[in-house]
């Protein structure tokens, strides 16, 4: 049990387009969500926290413009990146929250 | 949540016990000690979680000690596939706040 998936695993996309990753839990209903964000070689760093029905809380320094999360139900969260840029290119991964923190494998984007 | 600290790296032998430290003086009374691991390119993968007493599951012991102030995660027998980032973190059990993942302990189980 407690299975999170992401979708899509990776993709590729051109400068000032926007990209949207799903977040699902597969097995549980969760109430909270988080976006977090990996660059080479460093650790996980929280974006944001998302709760069903309600705004996501945002970490200082994400712009809540560029960073867009609806948490439309207790299964599925959506990040979109919206107007892409090379310095976006990182490794995103969403945790679902039944009182322990599962995490999705991740989706690794790259911004041409 | 609380500070832990974690070596940087470790190295295993395969089918040897692996055992990671963590201290973590910090720690309130309300946060349990957390395990998850990160295999290259992946997600973290949640391992074990205890308040104050020792707990084995499928995948691994945790030993916490009496003060609180540290654990150890154990590996009974390492495998190739246990080669990951250990990372042990202070958190209570709501799952309503972030986790807060430090540097962690590089695992090399060695063949």
């Amino acid at each position: 049990g407690a299975v999170v998936s992401q979708h899509p695993s990776r993709v590729i996309c051109k400068s000032g387009t926007s990209v949207k990753i799903e977040c699902r839990s597969l097995d549980f209903q969760a109430t909270t969500m988080f976006w977090y964000r990996q660059f080479p070689k460093q650790s996980l760093m929280l974006m944001a926290t998302s709760n069903e029905g309600s705004k996501a809380t945002y970490e200082q320094g994400v712009e809540k413009d560029k960073f867009l999360i609806n948490h439309a139900s207790l299964t599925l969260s959506t990040l979109t990146v919206t107007s892409a840029h090379p310095e976006d290119s990182s490794f995103y991964i969403c945790s679902a929250s039944r009182q322990t923190q599962y995490f999705g494998p991740g989706t690794r984007l790259l911004v041409l | 949540d609380a500070k832990t600290t974690q070596p940087p790296s470790m190295d295993c032998a395969e089918g040897r016990a692996a055992n990671l430290p963590c201290n973590h003086s910090t720690i309130s009374g309300n946060e349990y000690v957390y395990w998850y691991r990160q295999i290259h390119s992946q997600g973290p993968q949640y391992i074990i979680h205890g308040l104050k007493n020792n707990e084995t599951n499928e995948m691994a012991s945790l030993i916490i000690t009496e003060d609180r102030k540290s654990s150890t995660l154990i590996l009974p027998h390492a495998t190739l596939r246990d080669t990951a980032v250990y990372y042990c973190i202070g958190a209570d059990q709501t799952g309503a706040n972030n986790l807060f993942f430090g540097t962690g302990t590089r695992l090399t189980v060695i063949p």
